[in-house]
């Protein structure tokens, strides 16, 4: 079945530095959604790839489609503390009726 | 009006108890899920309800049903749990399904005793 691995696991960062996050999927997808979940909140939708080798930026945040569609990213620069929380890939495959949710990657941000 | 509402917030049940999630939206989404979610895990797909219609059921046990009454809600009804199945449900809609983005309910964190 569809997996989606995310990595690292978990982030520890100063304020200010960057931070990244990968998500690799075991299948093709049609396309790519991100979304942030804060300590004791729900998943908020942040954007959403569709195209090979897609890049879009939000502010500090940017997010790349890998051109095999099989895998993205998420870079954060200069992070806040208002950045905390895990962030999540979540890929559909070609036909698929279901959004698979990666791992998750959570972001603590050092003052 | 860009939420989904979740109630109760909090659930605390016995084993031999009966009872009701319940989520609500007035976005005019076509398309509402539930999720469970342990701690430090990701959401996991439950149910999908498409035009009011269950499209998706994802192998959950008998003890969780859905029902869905109109367009702009949702319920998942419980009986019989047991202690495993205690984490956070998610209610989500979207516009018609999976291509577009989930807007998410604040989750009812439930605990079987």
């Amino acid at each position: 079945g569809q997996q989606v691995m995310q990595i690292p696991q978990y982030q520890h960062v100063q304020e200010g530095e960057d931070f990244t996050t990968y998500c690799n999927s075991s299948t093709t997808l049609s396309n790519i959604q991100w979304y942030k979940q804060r300590p004791g909140g729900h998943p908020v939708f942040l954007i959403q790839l569709v195209k090979s080798g897609e890049v879009k930026k939000q502010k500090r945040l940017t997010f790349q489609f890998g051109e095999a569609k099989k895998n993205s990213s998420l870079h954060i620069t200069a992070t806040q503390t208002t950045d905390v929380g895990t962030y999540f890939c979540a890929g559909r495959g070609p036909g698929a009726n279901n959004l698979f949710f990666g791992t998750g990657t959570r972001l603590t941000v050092i003052p | 009006d860009t939420e989904v509402t979740q109630t109760p917030k909090h659930l605390v049940m016995g084993m031999t108890n009966k009872k009701s999630l319940k989520c609500e939206q007035h976005m005019g989404h076509r398309a509402m899920y539930w999720y469970k979610q342990k701690a430090k895990k990701p959401p996991e797909l439950m149910f999908v309800y498409s035009y009011e219609k269950l499209s998706i059921n994802e192998s959950v046990p008998s003890r969780f049903s859905p029902e869905c009454p109109n367009s702009s809600l949702l319920n998942l009804h419980l009986h019989a749990l047991q202690p495993e199945d205690s984490a956070l449900y998610l209610c989500a809609s979207s516009l018609q399904g999976f291509n577009e983005k989930l807007f998410f309910g604040s989750g009812t964190q439930l605990s079987v005793l």
